[in-house]
């Protein structure tokens, strides 16, 4: 079945930059297009971006010009690069597959908490 | 931005009640709507795609409909598991946006 898995550092400090990657096994990365969505504690859900397996990307204005999301599709991973960050920063980070046709999120990775702190 | 606007924020219903979502598009979508359920501490999961279609291994309990702006989640007959919170989302254009969400509690 299909699994995606988000790694990263849980602690960034302010004004630095968030990376994280997720693994996506039990299907090919070329099969969906691959989102990064954020939840900030005791809030709503906040779509960051989206990147095709051509590494053609699409972000939320309201990040736009701090984040990147690329692909590698020899490891079947995708990554998401959030710069400058600061306290409102904080949330938990999913990483999501979207099917081509439903344009639905329908696999989830568990969900990474990183908190902006120094 | 598309803005989703979700009603009632919360509600309060007991096993075996009937409940309605509703969700609100600022512009039309079309059926461009998929309904979300999360439990605390886990990541949504999909319950509904294009406004009307259940995902799989949904139980059919749950139903959607709507189409332009307006739409709802039904869930026939509510059951212990189904306590959590429910977000609709468009997909009709980016960036995607999600409701503020609707917590249904006993």
């Amino acid at each position: 079945q299909v699994q995606l898995q988000e790694s990263g550092p849980g602690l960034v400090h302010p004004s630095e930059t968030l990376v994280l990657t997720c693994s996506v096994s039990g299907v090919s990365i070329t099969s969906h297009y691959w989102s990064w969505i954020r939840q900030s504690p005791g809030k709503g859900l906040e779509w960051i971006g989206h990147v095709y397996h051509s590494g053609s990307t699409k972000y939320s204005p309201s990040l736009k010009g701090r984040v990147t999301i690329s692909v590698d599709t020899s490891k079947n991973q995708f990554s998401l690069r959030l710069r400058s960050v600061n306290g409102t920063d904080t949330a938990v980070y999913y990483c999501v597959s979207s099917d081509w046709e439903r344009n639905d999120f329908d696999y989830w990775g568990q969900g990474t908490l990183v908190a902006v702190s120094s | 931005d598309i803005q989703m606007t979700q009603s009632p924020s919360s509600l309060s219903a007991s096993v075996g009640d009937r409940v309605t979502i509703t969700c609100r598009a600022s512009q039309t979508i079309h059926t461009f709507l998929n309904w979300y359920q999360q439990k605390p501490g886990k990541a949504p999961n999909l319950l509904i795609f294009g406004a009307s279609k259940l995902h799989d291994g949904v139980s059919s309990r749950f139903s959607g409909s709507g189409s332009g702006t307006e739409f709802t989640l039904t869930i026939s007959s509510l059951q212990p598991d189904d306590f959590s919170t429910y977000y609709c989302q468009q997909s009709y254009n980016t960036p995607r946006t999600f409701g503020q969400g609707t917590k249904v509690e006993i």
